[in-house]
């Protein structure tokens, strides 16, 4: 079953702080969260795994809720170039496919 | 190699024709995986290789699509008589391992006509 994802859209000044939530109606063992931009293949980002710690690198860090089967991705002070699409991918259990969720159209502005 | 490479990046193809796409994964990548996306739209599975086990075949959406991965590595996706739905960007994407992050090709652009 596809996670579903919101906001489906969010437009950010430059500077700006974005939390994009991913839910799962099934119990999950990994999330992996991906950005793609207009044109390209998605970028892996990060994944979290069932029992691990809230992930980060730069500005971009998530968080993995095992119990509400649901991850929130955290983007600090936006640049332009985290504009994109913004994909989060589930598995219920390791070694499996990933199902991606509905996407969230992220658009920072000057 | 250093990338996911796949292969042609462009297709166009009359309906009711067949077509090959291709897609080199990295080097010693033992997952490999196929989607698709329409315009706009999210990230649809459709098969899934691990290493020498059987083949994850469940998003495939009919008998007119199939899938070999031959020697560990490169993988064939082969679409029988195409129809117009069939247009879409066909992404390949491999992992090192289940625990790994995906590493995604640039895509095939499939236009029916």
């Amino acid at each position: 079953q596809q996670p579903v994802q919101s906001p489906q859209a969010v437009i950010l000044r430059e500077g700006e702080d974005a939390v994009i939530n991913c839910s799962s109606s099934k119990a999950l063992y990994s999330v992996h969260w991906y950005r793609q931009k207009h044109g390209e293949a998605p970028v892996f980002l990060m994944i979290l795994l069932k029992g691990g710690e809230q992930k980060g690198h730069e500005k971009i860090s998530a968080s993995f809720n095992e119990k509400k089967q649901q991850s929130s991705l955290y983007l600090t002070a936006s640049q332009l170039s985290y504009s994109g699409t913004y994909f989060c991918g589930t598995e219920g259990t390791g070694f499996q496919k990933l199902v991606f969720g509905t996407g969230t159209r992220l658009l920072v502005s000057p | 190699g250093a990338g996911v490479s796949q292969s042609p990046s462009n297709k166009v193809t009359e309906k009711g024709k067949d077509v090959e796409l291709r897609c080199d994964p990295i080097s010693g990548h033992t997952a490999l995986y196929w989607y698709r996306q329409s315009l706009g739209q999210g990230l649809e599975f459709l098969i899934y290789f691990q290493g020498n086990s059987a083949p994850d075949k469940s998003g495939l959406p009919s008998d007119r699509f199939s899938a070999e991965r031959t020697g560990g590595s490169v993988s064939t996706l082969t679409i029988q008589r195409t129809q117009q739905e069939d247009s879409a960007v066909y992404l390949c994407a491999s992992s090192l391992d289940g625990l790994s992050g995906y590493t995604f090709g640039s895509g095939t652009r499939l236009t029916v006509v």
